[in-house]
């Protein structure tokens, strides 16, 4: 069935270093693709997405291309801050359902 | 600002209770999920309704049930309530009701974590 797989964490960084948090899916149908961040204490709440092939969403300084050929988006960061430190889930959504897929989470750790 | 709210922040029950947690949304959305979240597992889909009154299983809905009786409100319901049934549980909805919009996001509460001694 349709799954996301997301590279396990934690991953822990210094301030101003350099994110890539690794996120592949099923390459069933045209799904749109998301990262969800969850900050401690709180729900999900919607970091960017993309719709369509080669599509590229970005939020807050984050960034993530969705690439068709090698079924792909992954998330990006050129300096992390303290205040980055969070959960981040990556999602797809199929045409045609009202399901939103999860992957496992990985949680990042920013350290001053 | 957009609000989805759970009653209950932490719930401490006991084997075999009925267990009601109650999610509220007061944005008029026609979509609402119950997930829940475990560690290594991310976020597993238990329900969802699309409508009043209307509901679908989704992918973990064993010893679940759910019941949306206003469009605000979305309860999920543990008969009877397990050990393995001890887990965060966040509701979330969203808004458009034709399923061929994928890109829509969803909206999601703070989450409720359930604890079964």
């Amino acid at each position: 069935g349709d799954s996301v797989t997301q590279m396990e964490g934690p991953v822990t960084l210094s301030e101003e270093a350099f994110l890539t948090i690794n996120c592949t899916y099923t390459a069933t149908g045209y799904p749109s693709l998301f990262w969800y961040v969850q900050y401690p204490g709180e729900g999900l709440q919607l970091l960017l997405k993309a719709t369509k092939a080669d599509d590229k969403g970005s939020n807050k300084g984050f960034e993530a291309t969705y690439r068709k050929e090698t079924t792909s988006f992954h998330l990006e960061k050129g300096s992390v801050q303290v205040s980055d430190s969070a959960v981040y889930f990556c999602a797809r959504r199929n045409t045609g359902g009202f399901k939103t897929i999860f992957g496992a989470g990985t949680r990042l750790f920013v350290k001053a | 600002d957009v609000k989805v709210t759970q009653s209950s922040r932490y719930l401490v029950k006991r084997t075999g209770e009925k267990v009601f947690l109650e999610c509220v949304q007061d944005m008029d959305h026609e979509n609402m999920f119950w997930y829940r979240q475990d560690p290594g597992l991310g976020l597993r889909l238990i329900y969802f309704s699309y409508d009043v009154k209307m509901k679908e299983k989704g992918d973990i809905p064993e010893g679940y049930s759910v019941s949306r009786e206003k469009k605000e409100r979305f309860s999920l319901i543990l008969e009877s309530a397990s050990t393995n049934q001890t887990s965060m549980y966040l509701c979330a909805s969203s808004q458009n009701r034709d399923r061929g919009a994928t890109n829509e996001k969803l909206f999601f509460g703070s989450g409720t974590q359930l604890s079964v001694l």
